[in-house]
């Protein structure tokens, strides 16, 4: 079956451009999480669905991240008016909460704010 | 405070070799315990991972070592390849919830 997708795979913006970057995750996995990698750095939290409703924010950096999920599935994270530090390469992930919590990672996508 | 501390930040093993990475948590609640490998422009794939009722797991050539008391769990790849040059990443989570994703390792297996 179809892993977990995420689009675009790059994307290249200017500084004070609002970006979407959107999550197809398996279907059936109720869990969904967003992280942030940057070059040679681990995975930072970003926020972590659990259907649709989103249980723990803790992780967006400030008020101009945000992310909603529908139909307890696909999910989009948009930042506003990007600066340069938002560059890194956003992943998406998803599990079956209830049966395991192996989480099934995307591929990224790369934003660059230049 | 970070949750999941990891090392080294970088090995190189030589073929053949054992490579080991450890981490640490401060958290006694996690009781999930991942390791990622992550090749270059892909996302981390789960490798192997343990819960806390055992002391290690063994699949194939990787074994997870893990100490409660001290709160730590370590990585072994036995016989490494060239092939297993990646980045690796620890993670402890509780009961599904946030993952919290150590530093990285990146592994160097030299032919």
């Amino acid at each position: 079956g179809a892993g977990v997708s995420q689009s675009p795979s790059n994307k290249v913006t200017e500084k004070g451009k609002d970006v979407e970057l959107r999550c197809d995750p398996i279907s059936g996995h109720t869990a969904l999480y967003w992280y942030r990698q940057s070059l040679g750095q681990g995975l930072e939290f970003l926020i972590y669905f659990q259907g649709n409703s989103a249980p723990d924010k803790s992780g967006l950096p400030s008020d101009r991240f945000s992310a909603e999920r529908t139909g307890g599935s696909v999910s989009t994270l948009t930042i506003q008016r990007t600066q340069q530090e938002d560059s890194a390469v956003y992943l998406c992930a998803s599990s079956l909460v209830r049966t395991n919590n192996e989480q099934f990672f995307g591929p990224g996508t790369r934003l660059t704010v230049l | 405070q970070q949750q999941v501390k990891q090392s080294p930040q970088s090995l190189i093993v030589q073929k053949g070799g054992i490579s080991i990475i450890n981490c640490a948590y401060e958290n006694t609640a996690f009781d999930y315990f991942p390791w990622y490998q992550q090749f270059p422009g892909k996302g981390p794939a789960l490798l192997i991972a343990i819960r806390p009722d055992v002391s290690e797991k063994k699949e194939g050539r990787f074994t997870i070592s893990f100490n409660k008391s001290a709160k730590q769990f370590s990585l072994h790849i036995m016989d490494s390849q060239p092939g297993d040059s990646a980045t690796y990443f620890c993670a402890a989570s509780k009961a599904g919830n946030q993952f919290y994703f150590g530093t990285g390792t990146s592994l160097t297996v030299i032919p």
